[in-house]
């Protein structure tokens, strides 16, 4: 079946560094590609998302690029805030009935 | 604009007694609808999902159950509460957004079983 496997937290870095969160993913098709974001206490909120190969999604300084080729979609932030600090999650959606998501990737920011 | 809710926020149960929580969609129709669990600070764990009035699907087996009596409804239920079943309850609903679904989470619900 469809998977996602994102890299092992927590990952703890300074503000202003460079963030990067692997995440690949397994599925028949043409899945969507999304990364959500967890706040502590509340539920997951969708931050980006990319339909296609090579599409690029982006918010809020998050990025991440659909690439087919190597079954992957990585975040990346330039400079990360202490307000980034949070879980974020990769998913997929194949045919829109379930989607599947990764183990999550808990962001530590520190000022 | 669409909106999920949830209730209540927190709950403490004893073992052994019931549970409803209860979830609301507004500002659409039809949509599929997703009960999961988290577990401190794990993952998302998918219990249940429904695609229609009445139509539920398990993925999980366990002593919980979900009802879908209206469209934008989705109950999920327990006769008897057990330890485990303590952690984060995150409703959900998908719908599509140009040619592709997108899923949107409610604030969720913290039961703590004691």
């Amino acid at each position: 079946g469809d998977s996602v496997t994102q890299m092992e937290g927590p990952v703890t870095l300074s503000e202003e560094a460079f963030l990067t969160i692997n995440c690949t993913y397994t599925a028949t098709g043409y899945p969507s590609l999304f990364w959500y974001v967890q706040y502590p206490g509340e539920g997951l909120q969708l931050l980006l998302k990319a339909t296609k190969a090579d599409d690029k999604g982006s918010n809020k300084g998050f990025e991440a690029t659909y690439r087919k080729e190597t079954t992957s979609f990585h975040l990346e932030k330039g400079s990360v805030q202490v307000s980034d600090s949070a879980v974020y999650f990769c998913a997929l959606d194949n045919y829109g009935q379930n989607f599947v998501f990764g183990p999550g990737t808990r962001l530590s920011v520190l000022p | 604009s669409q909106t999920i809710h949830q209730w209540p926020a927190t709950l403490v149960q004893p073992v052994g007694s019931p549970l409803s929580l209860e979830c609301t969609v507004e500002g659409t129709s039809n949509p599929n609808l997703y009960w999961y669990r988290q577990a401190a600070g794990r993952g998302l764990q998918l219990l249940f999902y429904s695609v229609g009035i009445g139509q539920i699907s398990s993925e999980v087996p366990q002593n919980l159950s979900a009802s879908r009596p209206q469209d934008r409804q989705f109950i999920l239920s327990s006769k008897k509460l057990l330890l485990s079943d303590s952690g984060f309850y995150l409703c959900a609903w998908s719908g599509l957004a140009g040619y592709t679904y997108e899923q949107y989470f409610g604030p969720g619900t913290r039961l703590t079983v004691t």
